[in-house]
C-alpha cells in the first residue's frame, strides 16, 4: 500500500531564510505527487503537483519541489519565506485503478512557524 | 469557478445520533471523496465513489457509510455517532490530475 512520510512535525524558520520541507513516499508505480498548504481556519490549497517530465516543478507563491525517484522523495522548497507562509503543509500521493481515481494518501503534515 | 460545497461548517451532535454530512459539486466530476482531518494524523480517506450508486472503502471506513444517489451529491453518514468521530470532515471531487476540496465540516460529538 502507498504511504507518505513527512519526517518533520514542526519547522521554525526565520523570515527571509530559505525553506525545505521533506516528503518521502512509498508507491509501487509511477507516483502522482502533490503539495498542499492549509492556513489556520482555511481550506486546502494546491501548491504544486508532479505527474511526469521535468523533475523540478514550479508552483504558486514562489514554491518549487523536486522529484527524486532514487530517493523516493518530493521535497518542497522556497528560497525566502514570508510571515504569511506560516501554515500546515501536506504532501500527498494519488493512486488510480481501473475505476478511476482512488483518492489521495496524505502525510501527517509539517507545521511551519516563521520567526520575525 | 469550481465549487464544492458542504452543508454545514460546524455541527454539534450527541453520542448515538445519526448524522448526515452533505457534499455537492457543480463540476460534473465522476469521482467524489470523503476525508477526515485530525491534528497530527493529516487527512485520511474514509470512502470514495466513482459514479452514481457506486462506493468504495477508503482507509478508515469503520463507523461510516455513504450514499450517492445523484452525480453531484455525495453524503457521509454516521449511523451512531461516537466521540471518537469528532473531527474535521472534508469532501473532495476530482478529475484526472486535479482534486478540489470543500471548506470542511467541523463535527463535534458530545
Amino acid at each position: 500500500a502507498q504511504s507518505v512520510t513527512q519526517p518533520d512535525i514542526h519547522i521554525t524558520v526565520s523570515e527571509g531564510a530559505s525553506l525545505e520541507l521533506r516528503c518521502n513516499y512509498s508507491y509501487g508505480a509511477t507516483p502522482y505527487l502533490f503539495w498542499y498548504v492549509q492556513s489556520p481556519g482555511q481550506g486546502l490549497q494546491l501548491l504544486l503537483k508532479y505527474f511526469s517530465g521535468d523533475t523540478l516543478v514550479q508552483g504558486i507563491k514562489g514554491f518549487e519541489a523536486e522529484f527524486k525517484r532514487s530517493q523516493s522523495s518530493f521535497n518542497l522548497r522556497k528560497p525566502s519565506v514570508h510571515w504569511s507562509d506560516a501554515a500546515e503543509y501536506f504532501c500527498a500521493v494519488a493512486t488510480y485503478s481501473g475505476g478511476g481515481a482512488d483518492g489521495l494518501t496524505f502525510g501527517k503534515g509539517t507545521h511551519l512557524i516563521i520567526q520575525p | 469557478d469550481v465549487k464544492v460545497t458542504q452543508s454545514s461548517r460546524y455541527l454539534v451532535k450527541r453520542t448515538g445520533e445519526k448524522v448526515f454530512l452533505e457534499c455537492v459539486q457543480d463540476m460534473d466530476h465522476e469521482n467524489m471523496f470523503w476525508y477526515r482531518q485530525d491534528p497530527g494524523l493529516g487527512l485520511r480517506l474514509i470512502y470514495f465513489s466513482y459514479d452514481v450508486k457506486m462506493k468504495e472503502k477508503g482507509d478508515i471506513p469503520e463507523g461510516y457509510s455513504v450514499s450517492r444517489e445523484k452525480k453531484e451529491r455525495f453524503s457521509l453518514i454516521l449511523e451512531s455517532a461516537s466521540t471518537n468521530q469528532t473531527s474535521m470532515y472534508l469532501c473532495a471531487t476530482s478529475k484526472p490530475g486535479e482534486t478540489y476540496f470543500g471548506p470542511g465540516t467541523r463535527l463535534t460529538v458530545t
